[in-house]
């Protein structure tokens, strides 16, 4: 199967300041990438797509100002919260689809994020 | 629109069966299946294409009703190793871009001793 490769796993930060998150296809390239959201116990819900060389498109209710995505090739997406807050705190997950007659996505490892 | 899973947790003994149904209100291009371990990110399970296909893998095996907009999951002789979150993951009928994965709430399996 496909790998994606989402880094760091972990990260702890403090209010106020700026996290990056890579989502990385390692052995195909993707036109296409997603970043999701996950609560404890929660479903993943979907927050952007990323499109390669375009802009993203969000998700009612999630903040682009917030949430920047920047997909600059085809095997790599960037999800940048910006001034985090203890809120942000989540679980991040990527998937990128690998092209093809039927649409299998492939997840990334996820990130915690932690705002203290 | 979000589909519907139901149950939303079942516990087993090792070797029952369990099934797990999707539902949408909305018509589907397909849906995915996939298994969440705890802290772990989601692994996939299998696709389920609009034709009523089945499919099956090992002792895991789904259904598609295209016309009812129903996934159900069938996991029979369960194992320890089952175990987890299913989610199913739908993908509208629509010319949008492919893989925009909506999923549901979640259902919380335990397989016991």
């Amino acid at each position: 199967g496909a790998v994606v490769s989402q880094h760091p796993s972990r990260v702890i930060c403090k209010s106020g300041t700026s996290v990056k998150i890579e989502c990385r296809s390692l052995d195909f390239q993707a036109t296409t990438m997603f970043w999701y959201r996950q609560f404890p116990k929660q479903s993943l819900m979907l927050m952007a797509t990323s499109n390669e060389g375009s802009k993203a498109t969000y998700e009612q209710g999630v903040e682009k100002d917030k949430f920047l995505i920047n997909h600059a090739s085809l095997t790599l997406s960037t999800l940048t919260v910006t001034s985090a807050h203890p809120e942000d705190s989540s679980f991040y997950i990527c998937s990128a689809v690998k092209g093809g007659s039927v649409t299998e996505a492939f997840f990334g490892q996820g990130t915690r994020l932690t705002v203290v | 629109q979000q589909p519907v899973q139901s149950p939303q947790a079942v516990i087993l003994r090792e070797g029952e069966d369990a099934v797990i149904n999707c539902s949408s209100s909305k018509a589907l291009y397909s849906v995915h299946w996939y298994r969440q371990k705890h802290g772990e990110a989601p692994v996939f399970l299998m696709i389920l294409l609009k034709g009523g296909e089945q499919k099956g893998h090992e002792k895991i095996s789904a259904s598609f009703n295209e016309k009812k907009q129903q996934s159900s999951l069938y996991l029979t002789a369960s194992q320890l190793s089952y175990s987890g979150t299913y989610f199913c993951g739908t993908e509208m009928n629509y010319g949008g871009s492919q893989g925009n994965l909506i999923f549901g709430k979640g259902t919380k399996l335990s397989v016991k001793p």
